[in-house]
């Protein structure tokens, strides 16, 4: 089945950690997006990625790093430098950001708790 | 910068019946896309129902429609015959054709559907 897999669902960090959730598609889509999710508030996008090797900032990329060494792979790494990090983190991907109507995918989330 | 605003953190409705979820936004664009996406307690994100801003007739999927008024800047969601498994958290947002799908997310409305 072509989707967006996300792992893992749960994650913990201690103090100081560098953590990476895993986002995964196979749908040939060329966009991919990561999104936080507090409590309260909507979807706030941390990073996105448009083609293999160009990434852009979100609204809320500090204390953030993503790679886009692949184009089914675009994992998000929360460094030590986010302070509170404690969120419900969100892929999506998308086939072509050219075209308008283009639909956004998400997979099923990343739980990330501070130990 | 586009704001999405979603005023019911809550609602409820009776099985069955109809209920109407709000939402406004702000743009100085005249071309967009908007979007209503249904979170479940399963936390996947699922897209309900799409409108191209410069489409006057209002989208429709099955018993979900919505009330687009542009010049109010208004795109409320009606769901019709309400039924358990509509029970869910709501987001409404926002798509710029300028800024490659990115989307902007409103905070939500948590839907209850009583029996």
């Amino acid at each position: 089945d072509g989707g967006i897999t996300q792992s893992p669902k749960y994650l913990f960090r201690k103090e100081g950690q560098n953590v990476t959730l895993s986002c995964e598609q196979n749908l040939n889509h060329d966009a991919m997006y990561w999104y936080r999710q507090d409590p309260g508030q909507g979807l706030r996008l941390i990073y996105y990625s448009q083609i293999v090797n160009d990434f852009q900032k979100g609204d809320i990329a500090e204390g953030y790093s993503v790679s886009r060494e692949k184009k089914e792979s675009f994992p998000l790494t929360v460094t030590s430098a986010q302070k509170n990090p404690t969120a419900f983190y969100l892929c999506a991907s998308t086939a072509s950001t050219k075209i308008a109507k283009n639909i956004q995918y998400f997979g099923a989330g990343t739980r990330l708790s501070v130990l | 910068a586009q704001t999405v605003t979603q005023s019911q953190p809550e609602m409820s409705v009776q099985e069955a019946e109809t209920v109407t979820l709000s939402c406004t936004y702000d743009t100085s664009e005249s071309d967009y896309y908007l979007f209503w996406y249904k979170q479940p307690p399963s936390r996947q994100m699922i897209l309900v129902i799409r409108q191209e801003a410069y489409k006057q007739q209002n989208a429709t999927e099955n018993r979900f429609s919505v009330n687009f008024q542009k010049a109010a800047k208004s795109f409320s969601l009606k769901i019709s015959d309400s039924q358990l498994g509509d029970a869910a958290m709501y987001f409404c947002a926002y798509r710029s054709l300028e800024y490659g799908n990115k989307l902007v997310f409103g905070a939500g409305t948590i839907l209850r559907v009583k029996s």
